[in-house]
């Protein structure tokens, strides 16, 4: 089966930790992108990649890294300079000059 | 002012009944429009894509980009139970990065039998 997968599901994290959240995606797309959903705001673009090793700020990258070593891994970490970081997050993958994104099921990420 | 405008809902319609859903932008580059469904607590999947102006049709789906006065339609015929979810635009300028878009905030649908 041709997707993009997210790991975990749910998730809990303690203020003041960080925390990686996992995407793989196996469409050999070339971009794949992170994105932040809350209630009445959309979908807002954390980190987004074109091609192994590169990979640009979006609108809210503040308190969050990420990496592209492969081609079908963006994982992202929230870091505990992320303010409110509580939200579902969206992982997402296109192929190159393609306006058609894939998306993975999603992470709910929950700070107590 | 956000750069998409999208009324969230929810908006409830019975079966059989057209779903109307649209989305306002301020942004005169937009070129590429989207519409994407998104289930609860599910990832968004594309619907329709249109580029530029005029009308699109799929099925029982149609998309309208009005690009003089700035807005997208999305209608949705014979609309089934199965047709409740959350409906988000999406799209971005020619000049922009491909694959970087801005998206509406969603307007949630349900469609009761």
């Amino acid at each position: 089966d041709g997707g993009i997968t997210q790991s975990p599901k749910y998730l809990f994290r303690k203020e003041g930790q960080n925390v990686t959240l996992s995407c793989e995606q196996n469409l050999n797309h070339d971009a794949m992108y992170w994105y932040r959903q809350d209630p009445g705001q959309g979908l807002r673009l954390i980190y987004y990649s074109q091609i192994v090793n590169d990979f640009q700020k979006g609108d809210i990258a503040e308190g969050y890294s990420v990496s592209r070593e492969k081609k079908e891994s963006f994982p992202l970490t929230v870091t505990s300079a992320q303010k409110n970081p509580t939200a579902f997050y969206l992982c997402a993958s296109s192929a190159r000059d393609s306006n058609e994104q894939f998306f993975g099921p999603g992470t709910r990420l929950t700070v107590l | 002012q956000k750069e998409v405008e999208q009324d969230p809902g929810p908006l409830s319609v019975p079966e059989g009944a057209i779903v109307s859903l649209n989305c306002t932008y301020s942004n005169s580059a937009f070129q590429y429009f989207m519409w994407y469904r998104q289930y609860s607590r599910k990832g968004p999947e594309l619907l329709m894509y249109t580029y530029s102006s005029g009308n699109k049709e799929d099925g029982r789906f149609t998309a309208q980009v009005d690009k003089s006065s700035k807005y997208i339609s999305l209608f949705i015929r014979d609309s089934q139970p199965s047709d409740s979810a959350t409906y988000l635009c999406a799209m971005r300028g020619s000049t922009d990065s491909w694959g970087k878009f801005q998206f509406g905030a969603g307007t949630q649908v349900v469609v009761t039998p």
